[in-house]
């Protein structure tokens, strides 16, 4: 079975700075996905960002971008200039690849909670 | 609107009771999820569907029901054998694409509270 470790439980950076949450994973399988999701106060869950693991290409959104390393199973997310709307929980996802189309679950890490400094 | 809709916000179940937790989505997905969210803790599966009248067991499925009569449509219901069931549920869909590149859309969830 997948694990998904988030070592940091809390964050806290200055508004406008750059902030890096960590990620790892383990796995015996080559091909998956990635995902970092925001949960604010609201609880509702929005994708912040994916990468598939077979691309090398580091995955980058706007001011997300990620730092895939796939020998070492790291999966850290950066967030540049930092934003007041950016305070929220970060949680990773890890999941497995099906080359037919199909379901399947996502594995969760328990979240980093991310605190903005004004 | 495209999206997910949750229903009740809260609810408030009795001892020995079961309850239903309503899910839908207009997004025209093929499957769906359930999970559920303990506090300090990510969220963990209970139960997926692929296709209409089709489900799997995720990681913690004891005490917990579902049905997939339509496609838009996939309700939990929690029985009287989940003995911890306070926590916060999120429903969610995605496309099945060949290949397996989907994403996950959640639903905005529904706080379950034991009285």
């Amino acid at each position: 079975a997948q694990t998904v470790t988030q070592s940091q439980p809390e964050m806290s950076v200055q508004e406008a700075e750059t902030v890096t949450l960590s990620c790892t994973y383990d796995t015996s399988e080559s091909d998956y996905y990635l995902f970092w999701y925001k949960q604010p106060p609201s609880r509702q869950m929005i994708l912040v960002i994916r990468q598939e693991a077979y691309k090398q290409q580091n995955a980058t959104e706007n001011r997300f971008s990620v730092n895939f390393q796939k020998a070492a199973k790291s999966f850290s997310l950066k967030i540049s200039d930092s934003q007041l709307g950016d305070a929220a929980m970060y949680f990773c996802a890890y999941r497995s690849f099906h080359s037919g189309g199909g379901a399947d679950g996502l594995t969760f890490g328990k979240g980093t909670h991310l605190i903005i400094q004004p | 609107d495209g999206g997910i809709t949750q229903s009740p916000k809260y609810l408030f179940r009795k001892e020995g009771q079961n309850v239903t937790l309503s899910c839908e989505q207009n997004l025209n997905h093929d499957a769906m999820y359930w999970y559920r969210q303990d506090p300090g803790q990510g969220l963990r599966l209970i139960y997926y569907s692929q296709i209409v009248n089709d489900f799997q067991k995720g990681d913690i499925a004891e005490g917990y029901s579902v049905s997939r009569e339509k496609k838009e449509s996939f309700p939990l219901t929690v029985t009287s054998a989940q003995k911890n069931p306070t926590a916060f549920y999120l429903c969610a869909s995605s496309d099945q694409l060949a290949g397996g590149i989907e994403t996950q859309y959640f639903g905005p969830g529904t706080r379950l509270l034991v009285l």
